[in-house]
């Protein structure tokens, strides 16, 4: 089965450049999320999609993260303008259903995001 | 806000040796789960554990979820090589909205 899809693997900007990843999850996942995960720290949540609904974005920053999630399947995250401190690896993950408790989540490699 | 802490951050061992990797919370979660996560690749699931009190085995892998449901243990027996990496306890609350501990680094030397 193929795994969750991202790209790109790496990313260099400037401050205050934009700058958007992809991601594919597993055919048939009904949830997506994006996690931001600093180097040296666990991932931190930025947005749960349900089939193309949000169901919880209360981690975004809202001034310059975005994303979408476009008929359900794939999905970008875009930061406009990026700020140093969004130095990170973006994580992808899927998982089958609705968001159970205790249901697998399966990630993506992630985009390393160097912001100079 | 619901936060997990791990401990220690980081353990070096060698071969053979047996560790432990704490995740402790003051909230109640409804499921923990523990990852591994290797250099440039994303988290994998190794357990998910959902009553208090539980133990899961996986070959050298032992978890257990304490009894109020508020920490949770990995002990890895006669560690290897391969068991290097990132390992990060996840505590699932309503939606499965997962937080994340910090992660313990583990360095097992040959």
């Amino acid at each position: 089965e193929a795994g969750v899809a991202q790209s790109p693997r790496y990313k260099i900007i400037e401050k205050r450049q934009s700058v958007a990843f992809w991601c594919n999850p597993i055919s048939g996942h009904a949830t997506l999320y994006w996690y931001q995960q600093i180097l040296g720290q666990g991932p931190k949540l930025l947005i749960q999609f349900q089939n193309n609904g949000v169901v919880d974005d209360s981690q975004l920053p809202k001034d310059r993260f975005s994303a979408e999630r476009l008929k359900g399947v794939d999905s970008t995250l875009k930061i406009q303008p990026a700020k140093l401190e969004d130095s990170a690896v973006y994580l992808c993950a899927s998982s089958l259903g609705w968001g159970s408790f205790g249901e697998k989540l399966f990630f993506g490699s992630g985009t390393q995001l160097s912001v100079l | 806000t619901q936060l997990l802490e791990q401990s220690p951050q980081f353990l070096s061992i060698q071969e053979g040796e047996n560790l432990t990797v704490y995740c402790n919370s003051s909230s109640v979660f409804s499921s923990l789960q523990w990852y591994r996560q290797e250099p440039g690749e994303g988290p994998v699931l190794l357990v998910t554990v959902v009553t208090g009190g539980e133990v899961k085995k996986l070959k050298r892998l032992t978890f257990q979820f304490g009894d109020a449901r508020k920490d949770s243990s990995l002990h890895i027996t006669a560690a290897q090589p391969g068991d290097t990496g990132l390992y990060l306890c996840a505590g699932g609350a309503a939606g499965n909205k997962l937080t994340f501990g910090g992660g313990t680094r583990v360095l097992v030397k040959p």
